[in-house]
C-alpha cells in the first residue's frame, strides 16, 4: 500500500535539544495525524491538523498542515527523556471510512 | 476519552493452529473497525476494514480466508489468524474512528512457533 515517505528515520540528541522531523506525499490528504509509540504499545495521538496551513500545539509540540496539503512537520521543543519513542505521522485521504496512511516512523533517541 | 481494548496483548501459537484478536470500543460505538499489521522496525500498514453487520474489505494482497473479520456488534471487532505460519508472527492493531482523531489498541504481538 501506499506510504508517505518520513523523515529522518532516526534522531540522537541530547536532553534540552529540539527535535524536527517531516513527511510528504504524492498525494493530497485532507487530515494529518502524529502519533507516537512505545515498544509493544499501539500509537497514541499527539496532534490532529485538518486544515491545509493550520498550525497546531500541543505544550511541547507543535505540528503544521502543509499549504499543499502534501506534507506536515512535527516539532518538538526542549526534549525530555521521556520524549524517547517511535513517531509516525498518518494521513487521511477520506472521511472516516478510510483507513489511515502511515509513515515509516522517526525513532528519537535521547542522551542524557 | 475513547478507548479500544484490545486482547489478547500477547499470544505464542503452534504453526497450523488459529488465533482470535479481540477489540472492544469501550465507551462508544465503533461502527467501523480497522486492522493493522506491524511488522519489526517498521509502519502499520493496513490490512482490512471491518464494518459492524456488513463483509469485511481488505486490502490488496491480504488473504480474506486467512485472516478472518467479524464485527457482529457495534462495540466487538474480531480478527482471527488462521492456519497461522511463522510468516504471520507480527504486532497486530486496530483502531475506530473518532472526532478528532483515530483510536488504537494496545497492540497483539503474535509468535507463531
Amino acid at each position: 500500500g501506499q506510504q508517505l515517505n518520513q523523515s529522518p528515520q532516526s534522531m540522537f540528541i541530547q536532553e534540552g535539544e529540539d527535535v524536527s522531523m517531516n513527511c510528504t506525499s504524492s498525494s493530497i490528504f485532507n487530515t494529518w495525524l502524529w502519533y507516537k509509540q512505545d515498544p509493544g504499545e499501539g500509537p497514541v495521538l499527539l496532534i490532529a491538523l485538518y486544515k491545509a496551513g493550520e498550525l497546531t500545539s500541543n505544550g511541547r509540540l507543535t505540528a503544521q498542515f502543509g499549504i499543499t496539503r502534501k506534507d506536515s512537520f512535527l516539532n518538538i521543543s526542549a526534549s525530555i527523556p521521556s520524549d524517547v519513542g517511535i513517531y509516525f505521522c498518518a494521513g487521511l485521504m477520506g472521511g472516516g471510512a478510510d483507513g489511515l496512511t502511515f509513515g515509516k516512523g522517526t525513532h528519537l533517541i535521547i542522551q542524557p | 476519552g475513547a478507548v479500544v481494548s484490545q486482547h489478547p496483548s500477547r499470544v505464542i501459537c503452534k504453526s497450523g493452529t488459529s488465533v482470535k484478536i479481540e477489540c472492544r470500543s469501550l465507551d462508544f460505538q465503533a461502527t467501523t473497525m480497522f486492522w493493522y499489521r506491524q511488522f519489526p522496525k517498521q509502519s502499520l500498514m493496513l490490512m482490512a476494514t471491518s464494518n459492524e453487520g456488513s463483509k469485511a474489505t481488505y486490502e490488496q494482497g491480504v488473504e480474506k480466508d486467512k485472516f478472518l473479520i467479524n464485527h457482529a456488534s457495534l462495540t466487538l471487532s474480531t480478527l482471527t489468524v488462521t492456519s497461522a505460519h511463522p510468516e504471520d508472527s507480527s504486532f497486530y492493531i486496530c483502531s475506530a474512528p473518532r472526532v478528532g482523531g483515530y483510536t488504537f489498541g494496545s497492540g497483539t504481538r503474535l509468535t507463531v512457533v
